[in-house]
């Protein structure tokens, strides 16, 4: 079963705006993490933002925050201020603590493009 | 400088000759995986290891082997290639505790079989 869900295969926002990028998740569990990841065109993947499920506020790093809605299990990505350098894949990923092998589960994706 | 290594970069290969793709992390990290990223399905594992010489199938194995007798390496091994498996693949790392514990993954291997 699809743990990660990602709604928006593409978005576009203006630069200087702030986006939205969507995330909702599936889980039993009481305890896990969620993870932002970017993935520019170069390819490398580069780790964003994390969020536990025990935090109660919300992540910020610089521009990027962390809309967590436990209730509703979304983990949606802010990103203010866009920049063209901001165009790039963003992937949405959960950890569930208590499993044994500790793995993450990722979304299929959102490609960002910001235009000037 | 802490960093995941992945060897090589990019390859093309003919269906049925064995390759190696090749991971390194200096991190002493314990957790090791190995991920393949396909359109519209984001990353997806493959295998993963919690410490030398115990692995274990993530949630795409058919094709793949890989072998962990050094903290440091994991190298994917693929004995029979087939265009199926072209994509591109991530070998990642973790300490395995604490938080974020997030992963820290290789600069990726972007395969295309013949």
């Amino acid at each position: 079963a699809q743990k990660i869900t990602q709604t928006q295969p593409g978005m576009f926002v203006q630069e200087k705006e702030a986006v939205t990028l969507d995330c909702t998740y599936d889980t039993s569990d009481q305890s896990y993490g969620l993870f932002w990841y970017k993935q520019p065109s170069s390819g490398e993947m580069i780790f964003l933002i994390y969020q536990g499920s025990y935090d109660e506020q919300n992540a910020t790093e610089g521009r990027y925050s962390l809309n967590f809605q436990k209730a509703r299990k979304s983990a949606n990505l802010v990103i203010s201020a866009s920049q063209l350098g901001d165009s790039a894949m963003y992937f949405c990923a959960m950890r569930e603590v208590e499993k044994v092998h500790n793995d993450m589960r990722f979304g299929a994706g959102t490609r960002l493009t910001v235009k000037p | 400088e802490a960093q995941v290594t992945q060897n090589p970069r990019y390859l093309i290969t003919v269906t049925g000759k064995k390759l190696t793709v090749t991971c390194s992390q200096n991190m002493n990290h314990e957790y090791m995986s190995w991920y393949r990223q396909d359109p519209g399905l984001g990353l997806r594992q493959i295998y993963y290891s919690m410490n030398v010489e115990v692995t274990d199938k993530g949630d795409v194995p058919e094709g793949y082997k890989v072998s962990r007798k050094e903290k440091r390496n994991f190298p994917l091994i693929l004995e029979s290639p087939s265009p199926n498996q072209t994509s591109l693949y991530f070998c990642a790392s973790s300490s395995g505790q604490g938080i974020p514990n997030e992963q820290f993954f290789g600069p990726g291997t972007r395969l295309t079989v013949l």
